[in-house]
């Protein structure tokens, strides 16, 4: 079956510091890949999305790159904000569905 | 264009007492699903309706059903609530083309 398996939380940096969320996944086929980031008290949105091997996916600075055979997709920013607060989630599409990691939480102080 | 609206936003309910979640998405996507998230376990799958007149049961659809009113709302009903099932339900849509959803912004449910 599916499964996420992303880096265990709660993850707290201060400003300008670098990020890295590790993410790694089991799928039958070819995936496509996905961060999410959730706001407190919002819903989820899509941060960034790969959709085959070695496809980069970025966004507000964020990037992570989808590699096939360490079965990875693991998110970078190279100087967090504060507003970059949240928690963020690994996912994968395959079935017509979305398979989710557990989320890892990360605040950033000023 | 709202994208995907749910109602109620926060509701307490006590043990055996019923209700429905509401959603609607104003985004002419095919594909709708329910999800619970609860704390240090990521969103699960409740159901999700492919299209308009189908349903289909996701990781945890036990004490729950679900109805695909037409294509725009797809409505959540538990018949007998537990406090098990105090969390908070997101509902989403998607084009399949896209394999992007897009989230409500979520009820809180806690059963008391």
């Amino acid at each position: 079956g599916n499964s996420v398996t992303q880096m265990e939380g709660p993850v707290t940096l201060s400003e300008e510091a670098f990020l890295t969320i590790n993410c790694t996944y089991t799928a039958t086929g070819y995936p496509s890949l996905f961060w999410y980031v959730q706001y407190p008290g919002e819903g989820l949105q899509l941060l960034l999305k790969a959709t085959k091997a070695d496809d980069k996916g970025s966004n507000k600075g964020f990037e992570a790159t989808y590699r096939k055979e360490t079965t990875s997709f693991h998110l970078e920013k190279g100087s967090v904000q504060v507003s970059d607060s949240a928690v963020y989630f690994c996912a994968l599409w395959n079935d017509y569905k979305l398979s989710f990691g557990a989320g890892t939480t990360v605040t950033v102080r000023a | 264009n709202a994208g995907v609206t749910q109602t109620p936003k926060f509701q307490v309910l006590k043990t055996g007492q019923s209700m429905t979640l509401q959603c609607a998405q104003d985004m002419n996507h095919n594909s709708m699903y329910w999800y619970r998230q609860d704390p240090g376990m990521g969103l699960r799958l409740i159901y999700y309706s492919a299209s308009e007149g189908t349903t289909d049961k996701g990781e945890v659809p036990n004490g729950y059903n679900v109805s695909r009113l037409n294509k725009r709302e797809f409505s959540l009903r538990l018949e007998s609530a537990a406090p098990s099932q105090t969390s908070v339900y997101f509902c989403a849509s998607n084009d399949r083309v896209q394999e992007t959803q897009y989230f409500g912004p979520g009820t809180r449910l806690l059963v008391l």
